[in-house]
């Protein structure tokens, strides 16, 4: 079975700060898409960034970049100056890991922005 | 584009009876996903649709539940006789016929007492 491990289930930094959350996974596959999710407290889930694994340069999006590490299996969010509305749910999303398009989600990092 | 929109967003039931949520997807989109979470995880998969046709269920999709896409536009998932272990949030995506990226609704809170 394909796993997605976040071994961090809460997380806090300062307003302005940088933070970076882990996201490691298990596939057989050598070509997958991988995803970060924000879910805002009781809003919808929003996607963040995407990372094709066929590509060796790291996705970026605004103050959001991921260190895609496809050997070692490992895709995390670096989130820079952190701002109180980047509070939430953060899930790692691998798609394709199993040549099916479903998302395999990991159980989250709570990330706290504190004033 | 509006949106995925799903409805109701809340439901409360009693156990045994049946529910059906619905999903809209963004325009045009050809693939739908139906998943659930419970509280304090990710979302699990249950199905997928491409078009009307459904190409995958998890194991999780019991054959209490059924799901439709008629016309491979809207989508029901449906429960039968429902079970306290089915409270979750019902959530809907889609996605373009081209990458893996997926857009999602609001969900459906279900509780059943």
């Amino acid at each position: 079975a394909q796993t997605v491990t976040q071994s961090q289930p809460e997380m806090s930094v300062q307003e302005a700060e940088t933070v970076t959350l882990s996201c490691t996974y298990d596939t057989s596959e050598s070509n997958y898409y991988l995803f970060w999710y924000k879910q805002p407290p009781s809003r919808q889930m929003i996607l963040v960034i995407r990372q094709e694994a066929y590509k060796q340069q790291n996705a970026t999006e605004n103050r959001f970049s991921v260190n895609f590490q496809k050997a070692a299996k490992s895709f995390s969010l670096k989130i820079s100056d952190s701002q109180l509305g980047d509070t939430a749910m953060y899930f790692c999303a691998p798609s394709g890991m199993d040549s099916s398009y479903k998302l395999i989600f990991g159980s989250g990092t709570r990330l706290l922005v504190r004033p | 584009d509006t949106g995925v929109s799903q409805n109701p967003r809340h439901k409360i039931t009693k156990r045994g009876q049946n529910v059906t949520f619905r999903c809209d997807p963004i325009s045009e989109h050809n693939r739908l996903y139906w998943y659930r979470q419970t509280l304090g995880q990710g979302p699990e998969f249950l199905t997928y649709f491409q078009n009307e046709a459904q190409l995958e269920k998890s194991r999780l999709l019991s054959d209490r539940f059924s799901a439709e896409r008629p016309k491979g536009s809207f989508s029901t998932l449906e429960i039968q006789r429902t079970e306290q272990g089915d409270s979750a949030m019902y959530l809907c995506a889609s996605s373009p016929g081209t990458g893996y990226e997926q857009y999602f609704g609001p969900g459906t809170r279900l509780t059943v007492t």
